[in-house]
């Protein structure tokens, strides 16, 4: 029983224009999301994060947002970089953090120069 | 300066072996973890220890034990390998709410 997904195995954008990566839960006792960056060989890097009792979080290019009547989150990354393209992990945690990470399969995200 | 990191970064051994992954971190966080990448590319958490207790245990099979000898290091130790074990395995320590990951181990069993 998969309580977080992405959908989209991969996205490919233009660089300079947005990138949008989704996400949905199942689980309603999670409070707290977060945004994790993969590139091939390496470890998955935290991005950004979003507490339930928030609907946005922004830090540079990358804002996340939450919608939790929706149970569904997304990443937009504006103006996007071919450094960018990476798979993209979204999870999720109960107790505001403090419980284990739940992932989502992860999105390839691909920026065309 | 590293902070998480793991050894060995490859691992290949045949079925039946008894193998070690060893991981560190210089974070000076309490709980650490690891967790499992398989073929599908799908991260699961396989156990999680505090401060050298374990906390979690995602029923992963008795050939897997964790060993924690003191809150910065977090090794685990996999018996009688078996094809299925192949998958790359993170090790991971949490800050205050984020983990940070380490390289991985791509373990191959043959």
């Amino acid at each position: 029983d998969q309580q977080v997904k992405q959908n989209s195995p991969s996205l490919s954008v233009q660089e300079g224009r947005i990138s949008i990566l989704n996400c949905d839960y199942t689980n309603s006792m999670f409070d707290y999301f977060l945004w994790y960056k993969k590139y091939p060989a390496e470890g998955p890097t935290f991005l950004i994060s979003i507490s339930s009792i928030k609907d946005k979080n922004e830090d540079g290019r990358f804002t996340v947002f939450l919608n939790k009547s929706a149970k569904h989150l997304s990443l937009h990354i504006v103006p996007s970089q071919p450094g960018d393209s990476a798979v993209y992990f979204c999870a999720a945690s109960g107790d505001f953090g403090n419980e284990k990470l739940t992932f989502g399969t992860g999105t390839r995200l691909t920026i065309i120069p | 300066d590293t902070a998480v990191s793991q050894t060995p970064k490859y691992l290949v051994t045949q079925m039946g072996n008894d193998k070690s992954i060893k991981c560190e971190q210089n974070l000076g966080h309490d709980t650490m973890y690891w967790y499992k990448q398989d073929s599908k590319k799908f991260l699961k958490i396989m156990f999680s220890y505090n401060n050298k207790e374990l906390i979690i245990n995602e029923t992963v099979p008795n050939r897997f034990s964790p060993k924690s000898p003191d809150k910065a290091h977090l090794n685990l130790h996999i018996n009688s390998l078996e094809l299925g074990d192949s998958a790359v395995y993170f090790c991971a320590s949490r800050g205050f709410y984020e983990q940070y990951f380490g390289p991985g181990t791509r373990l191959t069993v043959t």
